[in-house]
Parts: structure tokens; sequence; C-alpha cells
């Protein structure tokens, strides 16, 4: 079974412009997260998916983040515009319904210059 | 008040001895779970090991255990026969509520097995 795949894995850009991240969950995972993970610090949930619809984003920064998961598959977060403290790396999770763990893909690192 | 405290920063153990990784947690809901997940240095995060708040028996998954205290609010690692491959963080997460699936985490631990 292919796990979570992410993309790009690293990402260099100036604060004030935007970047996207895409997120492709575990076949038949209907749930999806996005968390943020600053050095040094557990992950952070920004958002959480259930097939294509948002169930958290209590702690999406909405003024400048944004996420969508249109078919209930794959997701992409973007920002826009970057500030430099969103330098962090970027997870995410899938979970099959009836189960409680979350599997993780390899994150994309994010650093705003 | 932090959900999850994890108090090691760092931990060390030699290879092949056994080592604990503590985590303590607050919440008031009745039905939670509690989780450990390895962060090696290349990022990723593998799950490995759940315990749920009304599960009668500590879980174990091969070497891992956890030493889960109610009363206390703990929900402790234990790793058997350390090898080196175990260098890694380790984070203790939460989640909450019947249907909860949202995970709150710890600031982890930085376990090195020397040899």
């Amino acid at each position: 079974e292919a796990g979570v795949a992410q993309s790009p894995r690293y990402k260099i850009i100036e604060k004030r412009q935007s970047v996207a991240f895409w997120c492709n969950p575990i076949s038949g995972h209907a749930t999806l997260y996005w968390y943020q993970q600053i050095l040094g610090q557990g992950p952070k949930l920004l958002i959480q998916f259930q097939n294509n619809g948002v169930v958290d984003d209590s702690q999406l920064p909405k003024d400048r983040f944004s996420a969508e998961r249109l078919k209930g598959v794959d997701s992409t977060l973007k920002i826009q515009p970057a500030k430099l403290e969103d330098s962090a790396v970027y997870l995410c999770a899938s979970r099959r319904q009836g189960r409680y763990e979350q599997y993780f893909g390899p994150g994309t690192r994010l650093t705003v210059t | 008040a932090q959900k999850i405290t994890q108090t090691q920063p760092g931990m060390f153990v030699q290879e092949k001895e056994a080592v604990t990784l503590d985590c303590t947690y607050d919440t008031s809901d009745p039905s939670y779970g509690l989780f450990w997940y390895k962060q090696p240095s290349s990022g990723e995060m593998i799950f490995l090991i759940y315990q749920g708040s009304y599960d009668q028996q500590n879980a174990t998954e091969g070497r891992y255990s956890l030493n889960f205290q109610k009363a206390r609010k703990s929900a402790n690692l234990v790793i058997s026969a350390s090898q080196l491959g175990d260098s890694a963080m380790y984070f203790c997460a939460m989640r909450e509520g019947l249907s909860g699936s949202r995970l709150t985490f710890g600031e982890g631990t930085q376990l090195t097995v020397n040899p």
C-alpha cells in the first residue's frame, strides 16, 4: 500500500510570495489533515477534511492560508502572502474510517527569506 | 495548560537496554486516546502505538509498549532492547472526544541510542 505522498519536499521563497503544497493520501482514506511543524516543536493541526468537506479549520490563519480537497482525494495547501514565521515543515496525514491512527507523509520543508 | 507534556528533552540509552519516555496529559473528556509517533532525522512521522481511554490492557506493538496510568494521567512509552535505529525524536499525542480525531502533540523527546 502506497503511503501519503507530498510535493515538493523543499521550497524556498521570499516573504510576500505565494506557495502551494500538494498531498495525496493513502488510497481509501477519507480523512485528511494538514499540520504545521515549526523547528523544535510538535506538529500543530491547521485543517482537517472529511472527504471534500472541512471538519476543523479553527487554527488555520485564514487571512493568508487556504486549503482545498475538491474531489475528496488529493489536497492543496496555499500560503499567500508568506511571512518569515511561516518557515516550517508542512505535514499531510490521512486516516482510515473506523481507525484513530494517522499516517503522515514526508512533509514539505518551507523556508521563507 | 499544556494538554501533552513531555518533560525529557533528551534521553540516552545503551544499545540492547530498555528505555522509558515520559508523557503526561490533561483532558476532562472521558473518551480520549494517546499515541506515540517516531520522527527520524529524515522528517517523516511514523505511527508506533495507540491506547484508548477505555482500553483495559496496556497496548503493545513488538518492542513498544505503552504504560498507561489513567489516575496519574500518564502514558509512557517503553522501548525494549533498544537498537541504533531507534535514535529519533519521539512525540506523544492525544485525541479527545468520541469522534475526535484531531491530534495535539507534545514537544517531543530526542532519544539517542549509544553503541
